[in-house]
């Protein structure tokens, strides 16, 4: 298995251009989500899904699209790129035991908009 | 509503001493904890889990942790430190539901020094 899979590892944009981060795993984990890390935050929740064709907003949705068309897939959409999102963004699956299974990451795509 | 607070957003020990990171959460209903270790430029991996068994929870590597509901505490605890644990720290909450999503605090960085 290669679990929790992102591409790309480093992306640099310009201000107003659009990117697609790629999330896929390969455990059939029905919950996926993203979140992004930025120095002294921790990490927060940005979209998540329980499901294909399922998604909802978590703490800091503003700025990101998300949807999900399949178990595998879980693309996080960039609209319009602006500074306050350059971070490190980090997808993550759960297993099938709901609230008390582990978390899976990904390594991380770290993005800087300038 | 849930939050954890994780006391020092940096902790410096001598290899052989002592572990101690500290994680206080706040939550509405009986929480699961987990602490995550990332090491530089990875993503997250789980170290412990507490979901309402055993109060003492062991983990990978030679941590463990104990929740205290009294004190609304899942502090982080190795014996002996080794140069291998530097890395940060994650201490995180969820509530007892399969849809339920993981909010993390902000995160310790532990030093150690030979």
């Amino acid at each position: 298995n290669a679990g929790v899979t992102q591409t790309p590892k480093f992306q640099v944009l310009k201000t107003g251009q659009s990117m697609t981060l790629q999330c896929a795993q390969d455990m059939n984990h029905e919950y996926m989500s993203w979140y992004r890390q930025d120095p002294g935050m921790g990490l927060r929740l940005i979209h998540y899904s329980v499901g294909a064709g399922i998604t909802d907003q978590g703490e800091v949705p503003n700025g990101y699209n998300v949807s999900r068309s399949t178990t595998e897939d879980f693309p996080l959409r960039l609209l319009s790129a602006a500074p306050s999102q350059t971070s490190v963004y980090f997808c993550a699956s759960r297993g099938p035991r709901g609230a008390t299974d582990t978390q899976y990451f990904g390594p991380g795509t770290r993005l800087t908009v300038l | 509503a849930q939050s954890v607070t994780q006391l020092g957003s940096h902790v410096s020990v001598s290899e052989g001493a002592l572990v101690l990171l500290r994680c206080n959460y706040s939550s509405s209903v009986p929480p699961y904890l987990f602490w995550y270790v990332q090491y530089p430029n990875q993503g997250l991996q789980l170290l412990l889990k507490y979901t309402s068994a055993a109060t003492l929870v062991k983990g990978i590597n030679g941590f463990e942790a104990e929740f205290k509901k009294s004190e609304t505490s899942f502090h982080l605890t190795k014996p002996s430190a080794h140069m291998s644990d530097a890395a940060e720290y994650f201490c995180a909450v969820t509530a007892n539901s399969g849809y339920s999503t993981l909010t993390f605090g902000k995160g310790t960085m532990l030093l150690v020094s030979p």
